[in-house]
This record gives structure tokens, sequence and C-alpha cells, in this order.
């Protein structure tokens, strides 16, 4: 069965101190991983897409990468404000829904 | 604004009273989606059109849930007497992806944009 696994449930940080969300994997036939963030009452924020192993992709303090098996957000020097709980998912074979972890909550105190 | 818009993005209902909810996608996609998501869970799959067509919709889905996109662009969703356990926060999302004609397997991956969300409270 597919499935998507994250970790840690929750995490605290100090500002500027830097760690990595871990999302674990179980499909077949990937197509792609995706990065959401989503903030209380909202909707999901795009963030990244990665297609295959090896792949790296970065947007400010975030950089997502991939393996077989797992994909890890690192977050450098985070500030308050990425304070969110963030959202992995993926798209196999030809199935267009997408299979949620159920996310980390990230929280950063100044 | 060009992203996806929902409305209203909260309601509040009592139980057995229908609700409607709307979604506007970004224009050139041509593919929306709806989601249920309840607190702490990731968004639940309800439903899926490409164009005007509902291509598949979720096992979990009962018959008092309906969804529509009659022109291909906005979209609603109908909740038929409502529950207490409907409450939840519903989301919209739309992508753009390719599909071959064939087999209707598609080119690429399939991001999706999701929208603020409708935040249903059934009393």
């Amino acid at each position: 069965e597919d499935q998507v696994t994250q970790s840690p449930e929750a995490l605290r940080l100090q500002e500027g101190e830097s760690s990595s969300l871990n999302c674990s994997y179980t499909v077949s036939g990937l197509r792609g991983l995706f990065w959401y963030r989503q903030d209380p009452g909202k909707g999901p924020e795009f963030l990244f897409t990665l297609y295959s192993a090896g792949e790296e992709k970065e947007k400010e303090r975030l950089k997502a990468t991939l393996t077989k098996k797992e994909s890890f957000l690192h977050i450098t020097a985070p500030k308050p404000e990425d304070s969110a709980t963030y959202l992995c998912a993926v798209q196999a074979g030809n199935n267009r829904k997408l299979i949620w972890g159920l996310g980390t909550s990230l929280a950063v105190n100044p | 604004d060009t992203g996806v818009s929902q409305d209203p993005r909260h309601k509040i209902t009592k139980r057995g009273q229908n609700v409607t909810f709307r979604c506007d996608p970004i224009s050139e996609h041509n593919r929306l989606y709806w989601y249920r998501q309840t607190l702490g869970q990731g968004p639940e799959f309800l439903t899926y059109f490409q164009n005007e067509a509902q291509l598949e919709k979720s096992r979990l889905l009962s018959d008092r849930f309906s969804a529509e996109r009659p022109k291909g662009s906005f979209s609603t969703l109908e909740i038929q007497r409502t529950e207490q356990g409907d409450s939840a926060m519903y989301l919209c999302a739309s992508s753009s992806a390719r599909e071959r004609t064939r087999d209707r397997s598609f080119f690429g991956t399939d991001t999706q944009y999701f929208g603020p969300g409708t935040r249903l409270t059934v009393l």
C-alpha cells in the first residue's frame, strides 16, 4: 500500500537553529514528491516539486532533497515567520490523487 | 491576484441544512480538485475534474455530496443534509497537466495549487 510518513510530528527550534524535516515514502512508480507549507486556517502553499532521486531545490532558507526512499526539507537559520505545518505528498503511477503525510508542525522561537 | 479563490471562507450551519461552496481555479488550469481536511490530518481527496468532466470520486464521499464544474471553469461543492461529522476545512486545488488521449495517462507531474479553503462548522 502506498504510504507517506513524516517525522518528527512537531519540532521546536530557536531562531537561527538549523534542522531538517523528513518525509519517507513507499509508493510504486513515483511521479513526483511535493512539499507544502500550511499556516493555521489556510490552504497549503506550494513550495517544491521533486521528480527524481538526487534532485535538490532551494527557496530562501529552505532546501528540499530527494532519495529513492525519502525526502528532506532542510531549514537553514530559521526565523519565527517560518513557523507553520510542513506537509509532504507524493503522486505515483497514473494516479492523480496525492498521498499525504500528516505533516510536521514547526515552531521557531525568537 | 491569479491564485485559486474559494467562497465563502467560513460557513456555520445547522445539522440537516444544505450548503454550497464555490471554487475559482487559476484561469489556465484544466484540472480542479476538492479535498477535505480535519485538524492534524493531511488533505483527504474528495473528487476531481478534468475540464467539465468529473473523472473520479472518492468512495468515502457519500451521496449527500455532489460537485459540478459546468463550463470547465469554476466549480461548486454541495453538501445536502449536513451532519456534525461534515465539519472540516474544504479545500480546492487546481493544476495543469497534459494527457494522452489514448489512455488518459499524463505527462510530467501534476503540481496542485490550493485555495484558502472554506471552514464549515455544523452545529
